[in-house]
């Protein structure tokens, strides 16, 4: 596609609950990020994967946060136990690394994640 | 730890008002400088890298620059479609890392 897309747009779920969030980047890039942006602060960082592996996943705030990229492409966030606290604005982003060395990254619109 | 402070939080300004934005950063080594701009209920939009200080990069009304320690976005004669947050990050040479660090934005409304 044009740009990078993720579903759902929305996601209302209750405490306690597992979830997953679904993350298709540009054609032909090769790195994906994930982000977390919270109500009047800027995004931050969760995981980068550079193909198929995550390169980085300092960012991950403790184990019930798991991300997967199986074929080097699409990638799901998977979030156990779902906690109040988790409520965000989940972002993927994604990069070419042969765009230089700054490797913009391009965004998507983002899942909104509400835990009741 | 990297650091990124923007100021001021939020803006108000007039159409045709220019003003700047400003984006105060520590890094260890900074690999590049970015700017994005962000719509309610968007993702962020990339504006520019800048890589070295004394680096300039502009795209109609909007102009950033970059020293040492900060950069600024200057935005002239602006119009009420440039209302949006707009956000600044780093990208720190370290390792294998390409994460953004972020700020929390400047809040810029312009009035017609």
């Amino acid at each position: 596609g044009a740009g990078v897309s993720q579903t759902p747009s929305n996601k209302v779920t209750e405490k306690g609950k597992y979830v997953e969030l679904r993350c298709d980047p540009i054609s032909g890039h090769t790195a994906l990020y994930w982000y977390r942006q919270s109500l009047g602060q800027g995004p931050e960082f969760l995981i980068y994967f550079q193909g198929t592996g995550a390169a980085d996943d300092s960012g991950l705030p403790n184990d019930r946060f798991f991300a997967v990229r199986p074929e080097g492409s699409v990638s799901t966030l998977k979030i156990q136990r779902t906690e109040r606290g988790d409520s965000a604005v989940y972002l993927c982003a994604s990069s070419s690394i042969l765009a230089g060395v700054g490797n913009e990254q391009f965004f998507g619109p983002g899942t909104r994640l509400t835990v009741l | 730890e990297d650091q990124v402070t923007q100021s001021p939080e939020a803006l108000r300004l007039q159409e045709g008002e220019s003003s700047s934005l400003n984006c105060s950063y520590t890094v260890s080594g900074l690999r590049g400088l970015f700017w994005y701009r962000q719509d309610p209920g968007k993702g962020p939009e990339f504006l520019f890298t800048l890589y070295s200080a004394g680096e300039e990069k502009e795209k109609e009304r909007l102009k950033a620059t970059l020293t040492k320690k900060e950069s600024f976005l200057h935005i002239t004669a602006p119009k009420p479609e440039d209302s949006a947050t707009y956000l600044c990050a780093v990208q720190a040479v370290r390792g294998s890392a390409r994460q953004l660090t972020f700020g929390s934005g400047t809040q810029l409304t312009v009035l017609p």
